[in-house]
């Protein structure tokens, strides 16, 4: 089946330091990729949406200067977490919609986890 | 604002059991409703999706259904067994013009032999 392959799985960093993760669709091409982060306790939030070759969709109260997202291609999106603070430490995790499957399909990375010092 | 809820947080059952978990949504103008399930280190797997007409959907001895009216959703899980425990997730798809899931909190199922 379709993978969706996310690294790094855990990171850890110092405030003030960019931290990027990265997001690749193995067996198929997405032209649409997903980016959540999950607080501890708290549901999966959207982020945002990364469209290839255009501007991220942000979802309300997400800092699209603070979380740069790059798709440049249709099997790599890349979120980039700037100046990273404590209280951006969380679960990121990106899917990706595989439009050749049969029926919706969404297939989930492994996610990152972010701990920031 | 939809909000996705699920009850329990957390179950633990002896392996062969029976058991249900909930999933409420507050606006029942959905388009769909999947279950995931999330091992720890790993990615959601999708299980079940149905879809806003449907009532029920059934892969092995898993069976989702849906009362949109009520804005509920259970997952059914027969004869559990050691391999099912994992974190299970519901999300809601509200409209077919949006690609954002909304989440409930997930139950933590542990089923111990």
């Amino acid at each position: 089946g379709a993978v969706v392959s996310q690294h790094p799985s855990w990171v850890i960093c110092k405030s003030g330091t960019s931290v990027k993760i990265e997001c690749r669709s193995l067996d198929f091409q997405a032209t649409t990729m997903f980016w959540y982060r999950q607080f501890p306790k708290q549901s999966l939030m959207l982020m945002a949406t990364s469209n290839e070759g255009s501007k991220a969709t942000y979802e309300q109260g997400v800092e699209k200067d603070k979380f740069l997202i790059n798709h440049a291609s249709l099997t790599l999106s890349t979120l980039t977490v700037t100046s990273a603070h404590p209280e951006d430490s969380s679960f990121y995790i990106c899917s990706a919609r595989d439009l050749d499957a049969l029926g919706e399909k969404l297939f989930f990375g492994s996610g990152t986890q972010l701990s920031v010092l | 604002k939809q909000e996705v809820t699920q009850i329990p947080a957390a179950l633990s059952v002896p392996e062969g059991e029976n058991l249900v978990l909930n999933c409420s949504f507050t606006d029942s103008a959905i388009y769909n409703l999947q279950w995931f399930r999330q091992d720890p280190g790993k990615g959601l797997t999708s299980l079940l999706l149905i879809q806003s007409s449907q009532r029920e959907q059934t892969s092995g001895r898993l069976n989702a259904s849906l009362d949109k009216s009520s804005g509920r959703s259970t997952l059914y899980i027969a004869a559990s067994q050691p391999g099912d425990s994992a974190t299970y997730l519901c999300a809601v798809r509200e409209s077919y013009n949006t690609d954002k899931l909304i989440f409930g909190t997930g139950t933590r199922l542990q089923v111990f032999p």
